[in-house]
């Protein structure tokens, strides 16, 4: 079956530590996108990238970075610089083959401060 | 810029009552629209779409029609159960390939 995979579900940051979300897709989409969700609010977009190795900010890029060596990968890293990381992230796909194409989303990875 | 408006939550109905939640957008060209439903602790599913104007998706007793002349795409259905609870969010898809989303409304069924 095609679809999503993000991991890890649960992820626990310590003060000044980096991590990484990860996110693969076998759906063979070009573009991908990373959302932040804060309870009780909308997604945000962080970063979207539309081919291997390009990628753009989204409206929330600041204390994130993203990298896309794969068509199937894009890792999200939360750096030390971003402050309030405690969220849902989620990842998603899309094709660009007729504009009425959805979005496909993962499953979630929820990112708590230690 | 593209942008959508959502009805505000949350939102508390008795089972089998009918539910409205109004979205309206903004937006250059001719997006597509969308409706998602979020279950608790889990990524966004396609509930249904609709990519022109006087389209009408439907899915599982939901309907939304894609009305132009009032940039709306409001979600109904006639009969809402308890597993119908979760949170619902309007979207666009933009020419240029981004995705703009609602702020999510929340529905809560009780029996």
């Amino acid at each position: 079956d095609g679809g999503i995979t993000q991991s890890p579900k649960y992820l626990f940051r310590k003060e000044g530590q980096n991590v990484t979300l990860s996110c693969e897709q076998n759906l063979n989409h070009d573009a991908m996108y990373w959302y932040r969700q804060d309870p009780g609010q909308g997604l945000r977009l962080i970063y979207y990238s539309q081919i291997v190795n390009d990628f753009q900010k989204g409206d929330i890029a600041e204390g994130y970075s993203v990298s896309r060596e794969k068509k199937e990968s894009f890792p999200l890293t939360v750096t030390s610089a971003q402050k309030n990381p405690t969220a849902f992230y989620l990842c998603a796909s899309s094709t660009f083959r007729t504009t009425n194409e959805k979005l496909f989303f993962g499953s979630g990875t929820q990112l708590s401060v230690l | 810029g593209d942008s959508v408006t959502q009805m505000e939550g949350p939102v508390t109905l008795s089972e089998e009552a009918f539910l409205t939640i109004n979205c309206t957008y903004t937006a250059t060209g001719y997006p597509s629209l969308f409706w998602y439903v979020q279950y608790p602790g889990e990524g966004l599913q396609l509930l249904l779409k609709a990519t022109k104007a006087d389209d009408k998706g439907s899915n599982k007793g939901f309907e939304a029609t894609y009305r132009k002349e009032t940039t709306s795409f409001h979600l109904e259905k006639g009969s809402v159960q308890v597993s119908d609870s979760a949170v619902y969010f309007c979207a666009l898809r933009a020419t240029g390939n981004q995705f703009y989303f609602g702020t999510g409304t929340s529905l809560t069924v009780i029996p």
